[in-house]
């Protein structure tokens, strides 16, 4: 079945600091899409970003960048000199049944304190 | 802004009752998600609608069902409501959904059960 394990629980850094988020992904499916959103202490769920199976390039947005790899089924995201105004949840998901129903499946999530 | 609506932000009940939650999803996505968010299970699915058939299930309990209407607005119906029930309840909407469209969430129901 598929699995989306993000091992750290808490995370605190100090600003401008670099931080690596972890997401490991379990799945029988060959295609699959996986995902990162972003809940802040607001409480909305925020879409950072998406990606299929077949596309293990890296990805970089700003201070943003994520790293794919199939061989270690991992998805793992990237924060470069940290802001306080990113402190919030990370939750890493996963498609369900190859992406053919759409649903989501999250991992536990990893709370990222960015302290001035 | 992700242009997902959610009424209300926030429900105050009582253990026994019932209570609607109501979504909107972006202009010209047809899908509909609801998810529940709370302290023990994490983020978990429940139900999914595509134009106004229900496509998908989770674990969702028997005395939660929803609807999607001709207008793609959707209800979270929850009965009988225990302790146990009080979460922050979010709707998403996508395109479509296969292809892993992404899903937007909207801002998120949280449901206090007293």
């Amino acid at each position: 079945a598929q699995k989306v394990t993000q091992a750290q629980t808490e995370i605190s850094v100090v600003e401008k600091e670099d931080v690596t988020l972890d997401c490991v992904y379990e799945t029988r499916d060959t295609t699959y899409y996986l995902f990162w959103y972003k809940q802040p202490p607001s409480g909305e769920l925020v879409f950072l970003i998406r990606r299929n199976s077949f596309d293990e390039q890296n990805e970089i947005s700003g201070r943003y960048s994520w790293n794919f790899q199939k061989s270690t089924s991992s998805f793992n995201f990237t924060i470069t000199a940290s802001q306080v105004v990113d402190s919030a949840v990370y939750f890493c998901a996963q498609t369900d049944y190859g992406g053919s129903q759409g649903n989501l499946i999250f991992g536990k999530g990893t709370k990222l304190s960015v302290k001035p | 802004d992700s242009g997902v609506t959610q009424t209300p932000k926030h429900l105050i009940t009582a253990t026994g009752q019932r209570v609607t939650l109501r979504c909107s999803p972006r202009s010209g996505d047809l899908s509909v998600y609801w998810y529940q968010q709370s302290l023990d299970q994490g983020l978990q699915f429940l139900i999914q609608y595509y134009n106004g058939e229900e496509r998908a299930k989770g674990n969702i309990l028997e005395r939660f069902s929803a609807q999607q209407f001709p207008d793609l607005h959707s209800e979270l119906n929850l009965s009988s409501l225990e302790l146990g029930d009080s979460a922050l309840y979010f709707c998403a909407s996508s395109v479509v959904p296969w292809g892993g469209n992404e899903q937007f969430f909207g801002p998120g129901t949280r449901l206090t059960v007293l």
